[in-house]
């Protein structure tokens, strides 16, 4: 399967700045999606990342909030933007299709805002 | 509202045990089923999958068994490890499985040498 790498690893950011996370694939793959994640829970999706178009954003999240990029069939950025400490999370790249069928993550970007 | 529900929350086994970890869905396009392995400080890693078509599938120790008129599917772990200990996540997707992926709530497993 394709191999994700995702950074920054972790952050600690002051609130109402931005952070941006990068995922990059090896391989060109079909689909992109970010996912957040909160310590011992489970994952929610916050959009699709659509290459050469705009992202398709699950209920509860926004653009404005949280912009992405995909430039390409293997590169991909997440914005966390005006950042508040409810914003601290572990946040997830993942990519499906390209050569091995299958869903792939990234080892995640682990926010704090302060 | 939840659409792939997963239980139990936590579950603690001696090695050589057999973990069943059980999940139901309710949405009927759903046609990929997924597991996902998840150490602390690692994303999820896919573990093994299967298709409403077949009713088991076995990759190792790891076996899946599914029931399509009932809506669950469940995962097995024979001869389980220490390092087994993870949480584990099941999934689903729909279309073959290249659109998004809708998680359970994840259950905890401790293997206890």
């Amino acid at each position: 399967s394709a191999v994700i790498s995702q950074k920054p690893s972790r952050d600690i950011c002051q609130r109402g700045t931005s952070l941006t996370i990068q995922c990059q694939v090896d391989s060109q793959v079909t689909m992109m999606f970010w996912y957040r994640q909160q310590p011992g829970q489970s994952l929610t999706l916050i959009a699709t990342a659509n290459q050469g178009s705009e992202a398709t954003y699950e209920s509860g999240f926004v653009i404005d909030k949280f912009p992405i990029s995909r430039p390409n069939l293997t590169f991909s950025t997440l914005t966390v933007s005006n950042m508040s400490p409810e914003d601290s999370s572990i946040y997830l790249c993942s990519a499906a299709g390209g050569a091995n069928y299958g869903y792939t993550f990234g080892s995640g970007t682990r926010l704090t805002v302060v | 509202q939840q659409q792939v529900k997963q239980s139990p929350q936590s579950l603690i086994v001696q090695k050589g045990g057999i973990p069943i970890i059980n999940c139901a869905y309710e949405n009927t396009a759903f046609d990929y089923f997924p597991w996902y392995q998840q150490f602390p400080g690692k994303g999820p890693a896919l573990l093994i999958a299967i298709r409403p078509d077949v009713s088991e599938k076995k990759e190792g120790r790891f076996t899946i068994s599914f029931n399509k008129s009932a809506k669950q599917f469940s995962l097995h772990i024979m001869d389980s490890q220490p390092g087994d200990s993870a949480t584990y996540f099941c999934a689903a997707s729909s279309t073959g499985g290249y659109q998004k992926v809708t998680f359970g709530t994840g259950t905890k497993l401790q293997v206890i040498p």
